[in-house]
């Protein structure tokens, strides 16, 4: 089974830059989406395809994907960017679509 | 505009059945694979089904292969899950998301619905 690994938690203060990281085996050759999910509401998503923005993701979100980490960058952090982000891939070998175990956002 | 709503959510002893239904609008439903993904309270995303868009492929997650079942309605635009044999730790709220178009990823999310196994 294909496995993502991400931090638990990640705190910033209002303006500077987040960093979320999923890891995963040869994470490079596939395709990594990031969802936003706020207290009691679904997921939304905000970057696809490893660097690629849904034209409601503000541009201060951006995406990378290299070796076995993918990494979501959030500029600029506002108060409402805090939420859980996940990371999300499919994985061909075994036709399952797999999620990080998430990263709480904390703006200090 | 992309709407998905979940209905069919409750309480359910273990071991009995319950069936959820999404009701999709906004897009063409009968070229989209769509997903179920579920939560647990306090915990993460956790996939469970994929159908594609002309219900010929189907995938599941292995802890409910053989006990859930995803199918679609695309004259009725109708997206079900029918869950047998349920136990506690199927107990989450359920989401019904819609294929970004490439079978790789959800692009739209319902709101949910709770289910809760519980004697």
């Amino acid at each position: 089974s294909y496995v993502l690994t991400q931090p638990p938690s990640v705190s910033v203060a209002p303006g500077q830059t987040a960093t979320f990281t999923c890891g995963g085996d040869n994470i490079e050759s596939k395709s990594v989406q990031w969802y936003q999910q706020k207290p009691g509401h679904a997921p939304l998503l905000v970057v696809y395809d490893d660097d690629d923005r849904p034209s409601w993701t503000p541009e201060r979100f951006s995406g990378s994907n290299s070796g076995n980490m993918a990494t979501l960058s959030i500029n600029r952090v506002e108060v409402g960017d805090e939420a859980d982000y996940y990371c999300q891939v499919w994985h061909t070998d075994s036709d399952i679509w797999k999620f990080g175990g998430g990263t709480k956002l904390t703006v200090l | 505009q992309v709407h998905l709503v979940e209905t069919g959510g409750g309480v359910v002893q273990p071991g009995r059945s319950l069936r959820l239904s999404c009701e999709a609008s906004g897009f063409n439903f009968s070229e989209n694979a769509m997903y179920w993904v579920r939560q647990s309270p306090g915990k993460g995303l956790d996939w469970v089904a994929t159908i594609f868009h002309d219900g010929r492929r189907i995938f599941y997650t292995d802890s409910v292969r053989g006990r859930f079942t995803i199918s679609r309605d695309n004259s009725r635009n109708t997206l079900y899950l029918r869950m047998a044999n349920l136990r506690s730790d199927d107990t989450a709220v359920y989401y019904c998301a819609k294929d970004a178009g490439y079978v790789q990823f959800p692009d739209f999310w319902g709101q949910g619905a709770l289910v809760t196994v519980s004697s």
